[in-house]
């Protein structure tokens, strides 16, 4: 049973960096058939994308996040990341990596719990 | 504002139906391609409900399905039940962006 876990900071300030880590346990970063994504939910709001990343390193992203959004994969580790610079308030949401199956589904298979983000001075 | 429409809310009782569209706020939907939908109790993890407008990934129960007509995509709860009460996404891409609804929840009388 493929798993993932968000873990980073709860509490970061206005300005600052979110840095965030999804661990993958049960099946590997590294095959073909998949794209790694990050999607949030703020407060009262719906989902929203923020991007995906395959295992080689090749990124898309959200068009309204693009300019303050990095997101990085470490096969060694199982692991991808996202960072999103100069947060404000407006950033404040669950924050989930998900699994986008691109072979034959191509829809998010597995998702991670989220964790929560809050921005606040 | 996204790209893809849902209604807010629907609600009906135990063992009725409900529907839940999702409609391109502007242009042709065939410019997104393959429609997913979601179910997320809130404080747990989304679970795919349905892939590529109809289809279903094993384990989801058949009363789940998905349809589409015109410039809608749909689900449809068939024999509503006391679980089936959270909110349900739908989803779709054009070119390498993806694209989510709003939102609807759902509410079970």
């Amino acid at each position: 049973q493929l798993l993932l876990q968000e873990s980073g900071p709860g509490l970061l300030k206005p300005s600052e960096t979110l840095s965030l880590t999804c661990s993958v346990s049960g099946g590997s970063i590294s095959s073909s058939s998949y794209y790694w994504a990050w999607i949030r939910q703020s407060p009262g709001e719906g989902l929203e994308w923020i991007g995906n990343i395959y295992y080689s390193g090749i990124t898309y992203y959200n068009p309204s996040l693009k300019s303050r959004v990095t997101i990085s994969v470490d096969t060694s580790k199982n692991q991808f990341s996202l960072k999103l610079s100069s947060v404000t308030a407006g950033d404040t949401a669950i924050y989930f990596c998900a699994r986008r199956e691109m072979a034959a589904m191509v829809a998010f298979d597995y998702w991670g719990q989220g964790t929560l983000v809050t921005v606040s001075a | 504002q996204s790209a893809l429409t849902q209604p807010r809310s629907v609600s009906g009782s135990p063992g009725q139906s409900v529907t839940i569209s999702c409609t391109r706020s502007s242009g042709d939907v065939a410019d997104y391609h393959f429609v997913s939908w979601y179910q997320h109790h809130p404080g747990k993890a989304p679970k795919l409900l349905i892939f590529d407008v109809r289809e279903r990934p094993s384990g989801v129960p058949h009363r789940f399905s998905g349809s589409m007509s015109g410039n809608a995509a749909s689900l449809t709860i068939s024999g509503l039940q006391a679980e089936d009460e959270a909110d349900y996404y739908c989803s779709s891409y054009a070119g390498t962006i993806v694209f989510f609804g709003g939102g609807t929840k759902v509410t079970v009388l």
